[in-house]
């Protein structure tokens, strides 16, 4: 069965402290997405990860992907009240989406 | 270029009523995915369609739940004789492509279902 993991599952951390979540999964994979949910919100896309060693960012957040080792970590550097939401990674080995855990980030002033 | 919509965005039933979940794709998207989110829980793929067919359905209930994407008008998500464990939300996605390295999946505002 695939399985896709997240860690941690809440993250509650300081605004400017920097902090790294991650997404392992069990099961080959061109693709990764990470998605960001607001609370009572749809999904919103932030990133396409492509190919192995890929990296991407926006803003405070930087994805990577490193395919040989089924991970990929979402980086938020120096945190923003703005940024608490939860946070899911993604893999498509056919079309469907398969979804981590989740990781709810809560950014305390 | 309007999103995916879907409605109602809110639905109320009591046991053992029928609900129907509708979902337009974005304008160009000929792929719909529908997922079930569970409370404090992540996404479970359910259903994924393309016009007047079903791709893959294997995320689906064996009973009391199907799905639909005809030729003109919404995708349909139908659920019989609800319980209560059927509440949840119930997100629709669209893409324009299938399995193609840039596809992305956009997904709508979501049906929060309340079974009584």
């Amino acid at each position: 069965e695939l399985k896709v993991e997240q860690n941690p599952l809440f993250l509650s951390m300081q605004e400017g402290k920097n902090y790294t979540i991650y997404c392992n999964y069990s099961t080959t994979s061109d693709r990764l997405y990470w998605y960001r949910q607001d609370p009572g919100k749809s999904l919103e896309s932030l990133f396409v990860l492509l190919s192995n060693g890929a990296v991407k960012q926006e803003g405070r957040l930087m994805a990577s992907l490193d395919t040989k080792a089924r991970l990929s970590t979402l980086h938020i550097t120096a945190a923003v009240h703005d940024l608490s939401a939860t946070y899911f990674c993604a893999v498509a080995p056919t079309n469907k989406l398969i979804f981590g855990t989740g990781t709810l980030l809560a950014v305390q002033p | 270029n309007a999103g995916v919509m879907q409605n109602p965005r809110h639905l109320v039933r009591r046991r053992g009523q029928e609900a129907r979940l509708r979902c337009s794709p974005m304008k160009g998207h000929s792929h719909v995915y529908w997922y079930r989110q569970l409370p404090e829980e992540g996404l479970k793929f359910m259903v994924y369609l393309q016009k007047e067919n079903i791709i893959d359905e294997s995320g689906m209930p064996k009973e009391r739940f199907s799905a639909e994407f005809p030729k003109e008008g919404p995708s349909i998500l139908r659920i019989q004789q609800v319980v209560r464990g059927d509440s949840a939300a119930y997100f629709c996605a669209s893409s324009p492509l299938a399995g193609g390295l840039q596809d992305t999946q956009y997904f709508g505002p979501g049906t929060r279902l309340t079974v009584l």
